[in-house]
């Protein structure tokens, strides 16, 4: 699809199990950003790549939170040891971000990924 | 540091009538100010947003909002509330030039009452 997609779109999971959250970016968004919705606690940013590379992780809670992303395309976000905590649900958003248009243009999210901690 | 305020969680409205969101930002420098939607079980969509064009800007589903920099403000207004306009609201902030920095309020939910 023409969209930003999100897998899985729900995960129940055990506490300290790990989880893996895919993002499929829009083609040719060279931006991407993760996102934490947390009720009534608005979106929390977590952490921006710029084609690879993540300039700030500064966002990430623990380091039980890490990510990536391969090929100037599809990232990962990673719990490890999830903690009933982390429940929420984690947003995926793209943008072109040539130079300039970074923090001027539209952001493309996904429908989100809904993780349960039992 | 940039943040945004938004006032009040939720909202009522009834059909036909005016919607007021509130939104206050704080930037160091001017910002870039984003309204976004999102309804149930959805992402988020842009609404409408100020790039430091004309100070009201006209969005999707006949939305608009006032970049008011005395006040800080960006509140978005619709005259006639709709059914379907019943979602949360998210106002956004960027740093500019160019920073890949967007700061979110907390959302407002906004019911619509027949």
């Amino acid at each position: 699809g023409a969209g930003v997609s999100q897998s899985p779109s729900n995960k129940v999971t055990e506490k300290g199990k790990d989880v893996e959250l895919r993002c499929d970016p829009i083609s040719g968004h060279t931006a991407l950003y993760w996102y934490r919705q947390s009720l009534g606690q608005g979106l929390e940013f977590l952490i921006y790549f710029q084609g690879n590379s993540a300039p700030d992780k500064s966002g990430l809670p623990s380091d039980r939170f890490s990510a990536e992303r391969t090929g100037g395309s599809v990232s990962t976000l990673t719990i490890q040891r999830t903690q009933q905590e982390d429940s929420a649900v984690y947003l995926c958003a793209s943008s072109f971000g040539g130079q300039g248009a970074i923090g001027s243009g539209e952001l493309f999210f996904g429908e989100g990924s809904r993780l349960t901690v039992l | 540091a940039q943040s945004v305020t938004q006032l009040g969680s939720h909202v009522s409205v009834s059909e036909g009538a005016l919607v007021l969101l509130r939104c206050n930002y704080s930037s160091s420098v001017p910002p870039y100010l984003f309204w976004y939607v999102q309804y149930p079980n959805q992402g988020l969509q842009l609404l409408l947003k100020y790039t430091s064009a004309a100070t009201l800007v006209k969005g999707i589903n006949g939305f608009e909002a006032e970049f008011k920099k005395s006040e800080t403000s960006f509140h978005l207004t619709k005259p006639s509330a709709h059914m379907s306009d019943a979602a949360e609201y998210f106002c956004a902030v960027s740093d500019r030039p160019g920073t890949y920095k967007y700061i979110f309020g907390t959302g407002t939910r906004l019911k619509v009452l027949a």
